[in-house]
């Protein structure tokens, strides 16, 4: 199975600032990484995929970047509804695999 | 509007076999795949199984011989049974929709939390 490697773990940051979260596979995947954003209450949301595709309704300061087995999700302007739990998962290959997760807390 | 929804029971005791339903809406069975994913309290997530639009099945190799999917068309709903639950099978499942030949997901449901306790 892919391994998919996140950094950091937890990040703190503020409204309007920019942020950037890795994400790393153990092989190559080509372009195939998705970013989902997790809160409590609501259902898991899909941000982007094939590594810079973004789903429709996500804001265009989400983006995604990065092939091979180095992918990165950058928010700029940070808006307050934007904290949560971020994962990055490799859909090149069976079984889809996810990253631990990235926490962004509000500073 | 696409909509995913998982039930089943929130207490199931250790050795005993699990039971959820994932009733979809807004789009059809023989259209797309539907895969169950967990996540343990506090921890990541888990892709367990998928049933494709033709009605094949893919399962993780690390649940395969506990695991099965299935599906009720007529009903929308998709089934997964999981026996000889541990404890660490406690987790929350979701049931998502999986898009395209590559398997990310574009709608999820909101989970049901499964605990595995005496």
């Amino acid at each position: 199975d892919v391994q998919m490697t996140q950094s950091p773990s937890n990040l703190a940051a503020s409204p309007g600032e920019s942020v950037s979260i890795n994400c790393k596979a153990s092989k190559s995947i080509s372009k195939y990484l998705a970013w989902y954003q997790q809160k409590p209450g609501k259902a898991n949301k899909l941000l982007i995929y094939s590594g810079s595709t973004l789903q429709s309704g996500t804001p265009s300061r989400f983006s995604g970047s990065g092939s091979g087995t180095d992918f990165t999700l950058t928010i700029r302007n940070l808006e307050p509804e934007d904290f949560g739990l971020y994962y990055c998962q490799q859909h090149n290959e069976y079984p889809p695999t996810f990253g631990a997760g990235t926490k962004l807390e509000l500073k | 509007q696409v909509q995913l929804k998982e039930s089943g029971p929130g207490l199931v005791q250790p050795s005993q076999t699990l039971s959820l339903t994932c009733t979809v809406s807004g789009f059809s069975l023989t259209s797309y795949t539907v895969s169950w994913v967990r996540q343990p309290p506090g921890k990541g997530l888990e892709w367990i199984g998928a049933i494709w639009s033709g009605g094949s099945t893919d399962y993780n190799s690390a649940l395969k011989s506990r695991l099965s999917i299935s599906r009720d068309t007529s009903k929308s709903q998709v089934l997964l049974k999981m026996n000889s639950l541990q404890t660490e099978d406690t987790a929350i499942y979701f049931c998502t929709r999986a898009r395209g030949i590559r398997g990310f997901f574009d709608y999820w449901g909101q989970g049901v939390m499964v605990t595995v306790s005496s």
